[in-house]
């Protein structure tokens, strides 16, 4: 069953370090991987990743899927108070347009 | 673009009441989704429509629930004879029609069952 296992599930780092947040999954079917910001209300849209976009860059904020081994990887580099939130990777199903998600990297980032 | 909106943002009710949320969801979208987030976990799926049709729902969704899409508008969530554990944020996240294209969420409806 299609599936999404998001790593580690929470992390404190200090404001400058650079974080890696991963995410695994299991689909039959691999159309595309999107990854959220959530701080307190809606999560908001990062990146999406598909096979002919393996890699996305915004600011300090990247994202690479790896198809082969099933995961991708955020990292955030100099990493500031307000990248304070919980991460959310998900996919659709296979055959769908329904998305799962993962539980979520809880990130807390001090001064 | 004004973005997915969801009214109320929360709303408190005892149980054995029943109540019913609106999503207004991006003009030119036409699928909507509809999705229940309790502390700590991330968004679990309830069901989406596209355009008026309701494809699909979540074998976890008990018969007290309802959404409908009437005209592929805004969309309505019922929640007929609440019980505690129905307490949670009730996310609305809307997508274009084309392939890849991602949900845009509102910023819920959080309901506490007393």
């Amino acid at each position: 069953e299609d599936k999404v296992v998001q790593s580690p599930l929470s992390l404190v780092v200090h404001e400058g370090d650079t974080v890696t947040l991963n995410c695994s999954y299991e689909v039959t079917n691999f159309r595309s991987l999107l990854w959220y910001k959530q701080e307190k209300k809606a999560p908001t849209f990062l990146f999406m990743l598909t096979s002919s976009g393996i890699e996305k860059k915004s600011g300090r904020l990247s994202s690479i899927l790896d198809k082969k081994e099933l995961f991708s990887i955020l990292n955030i580099t100099a990493t500031q108070t307000g990248d304070s939130a919980v991460y959310l990777c998900a996919h659709p199903l296979s055959g769908t347009y329904k998305y799962i998600f993962g539980t979520g990297t809880r990130l807390k980032v001090l001064a | 673009d004004t973005g997915v909106s969801q009214d109320p943002r929360h709303k408190i009710t005892k149980r054995g009441q029943n109540v019913t949320f609106r999503c207004d969801p991006i003009s030119e979208h036409n699928r909507l989704y509809w999705y229940r987030q309790t502390l700590g976990q991330g968004p679990e799926f309830l069901t989406y429509f596209q355009n008026e049709a309701q494809l699909e729902k979540s074998r976890l969704l008990s018969d007290r629930f309802s959404a409908e899409r009437p005209k592929g508008s805004f969309s309505t969530l019922e929640i007929q004879r609440t019980e505690q554990g129905d307490s949670a944020m009730y996310l609305c996240a809307s997508s274009a029609g084309f392939e890849n294209s991602p949900l845009h969420f509102g910023n819920g409806t959080r309901l506490t069952v007393t």
